[in-house]
């Protein structure tokens, strides 16, 4: 199964874009990169995902580099509410099995 | 709030003790998981269930069991537990068949074994 590695930790001031990296270098052609964070004490919450484009929503902007081999996960603007472990999941299997599988996760937390 | 709710929210059981985490979902997912999330740890998958069937068992011991009543409800029964089964139980449900249909997750029972 990929697995993903994440820094540790990391810090952002507020308003300033925070910059999320993910390493996933066994990733096979058809597995997606998800990423989702959580909150202390709550359930994860979904932000984007991507196979192969990158990728932007209302949330985040995802960056694949072409290999497949890493992402970036981009909040434009950090709020103090973005204060969160965030996890770079890689889902594979296929219909019916699929397993999301959880990498380290990156603790991030933004500065006042 | 989420769109998947669980319950009970926190639960201190004696190790001798029988009980069961829910989980239920109106969403109309096929797929359903539990994944079990030890302090400052990621979740780690514990089962999953896809229409309504268990296909994936990740080696968990048999003091947990998981049933799949239905389409929108799944439970975990809990029995014999040990102090290191100390830990927030995630649920989580997605549409199953979409090729890139992402995790719905609940917020969790946080489980304390005495």
């Amino acid at each position: 199964d990929a697995k993903t590695t994440q820094p540790p930790s990391m810090d952002c001031a507020e308003g300033r874009a925070a910059n999320l990296p993910c390493n996933h270098s066994t990733i096979s052609g058809n597995e997606y990169v998800y990423w989702y964070r959580q909150i202390h004490s709550q359930g994860p919450q979904y932000i984007i995902h991507g196979l192969k484009n990158n990728e932007t929503n209302e949330m985040a902007s995802l960056i694949i580099t072409e290999d497949r081999k890493s992402s970036t996960l981009i909040l434009p603007h950090a709020t103090l509410r973005d204060t969160a472990v965030y996890y770079c999941i890689v889902r594979v299997g296929y219909s019916g099995t699929y397993k999301y599988i959880f990498g380290t996760g990156t603790r991030l937390k933004v500065l006042a | 709030d989420t769109e998947v709710t669980q319950t009970p929210k926190h639960l201190v059981m004696g190790m001798t003790n029988k009980k069961s985490l829910k989980c239920e979902q109106h969403m109309g997912h096929r797929a359903m998981y539990w994944y079990k999330q030890k302090a400052k740890k990621p979740p780690e998958l514990m089962f999953v269930y896809s229409y309504e069937k268990l296909s994936i068992n990740e080696s968990v011991p048999s003091r947990f069991s998981p049933e799949c009543p239905n389409s929108s409800l799944l439970n975990l029964h809990l029995h014999a537990l040990q102090p290191e089964d100390s830990a927030l139980y995630l649920c989580a449900s997605s549409h199953g068949t979409l090729y890139n249909s992402p995790l719905h997750f609940g917020n969790g029972t946080r489980l304390t074994v005495t």
